[in-house]
């Protein structure tokens, strides 16, 4: 079975900073796909990030950014520039990939990190 | 707005009432999944469907625990004898044939069982 682990139950940034939340997981598979999911105050959980476990290149979207290392089982999220909307509870998750016999495309979840953005 | 609704979005029940939840999908999705989070944790995985299929059932879903998704459209979730323990958010993802790594939640239906 697959665990993920997010060792910062809570995170604070200034507007306009940087911040890392760490990811690692565990899993003996060699397919697989990684997310953050980003979960406002009341709010739906969105996708933020995805991140293939075959693909060396890291990915990014706008102000969002992933350290993948695949031999570390890790998987950072960056955001720059951080901003107001920004606080919300960020889940890590893992999801098994068809080629290795994950054909439910169900997630594994993280505990989440809760990151407020400070003015 | 992921395009998923959920309803209600709160309940609160008695210990041992039957409760029941509802999920609306994005329609064109062939995929649904209910997850429960509690307080303090991550989502966990219960149960999906395909089309009216339910294909996997974890084992955190008891007896009391029943979902249906009739002619692959909507589903609900039931529970019976609700008790204390309970208490959580529920939450409804779908996912599409095009964009299958990619699950789209809906608002969750938090649950307070007193």
């Amino acid at each position: 079975a697959q665990t993920v682990t997010q060792s910062q139950p809570e995170m604070s940034v200034q507007e306009a900073e940087t911040v890392t939340l760490s990811c690692t997981y565990d899993t003996s598979e060699n397919n697989y796909y990684l997310f953050w999911y980003k979960q406002p105050p009341s709010r739906q959980m969105i996708l933020v990030i995805r991140q293939e476990a075959y693909k060396q290149q890291n990915a990014t979207e706008n102000r969002f950014s992933v350290n993948f290392q695949k031999a570390a089982k890790s998987f950072s999220l960056k955001i720059s520039d951080s901003q107001l909307g920004d606080t919300a509870m960020y889940f890590c998750a893992f999801m098994k990939h068809v080629y290795s016999g994950g054909s439910n495309y169900k997630l594994t979840f993280g505990k989440g990190t809760l990151l407020t953005v400070n003015p | 707005d992921t395009g998923v609704s959920q309803n209600p979005r709160h309940k609160i029940t008695k210990r041992g009432q039957n409760v029941t939840f509802r999920c609306d999908p994005i329609s064109e999705h062939n995929r649904l999944y209910w997850y429960r989070q509690t307080l303090g944790q991550g989502p966990e995985f219960l149960t999906y469907f395909q089309n009216e299929a339910q294909l996997e059932k974890s084992r955190l879903l008891s007896d009391r625990f029943s979902a249906e998704r009739p002619k692959g459209s909507f589903s609900t979730l039931e529970i019976q004898r609700t008790e204390q323990g309970d208490s959580a958010m529920y939450l409804c993802a779908t996912r599409g044939l095009t964009t299958q790594e990619t699950q789209y939640f809906g608002p969750g239906t938090r649950l307070l069982v007193l």
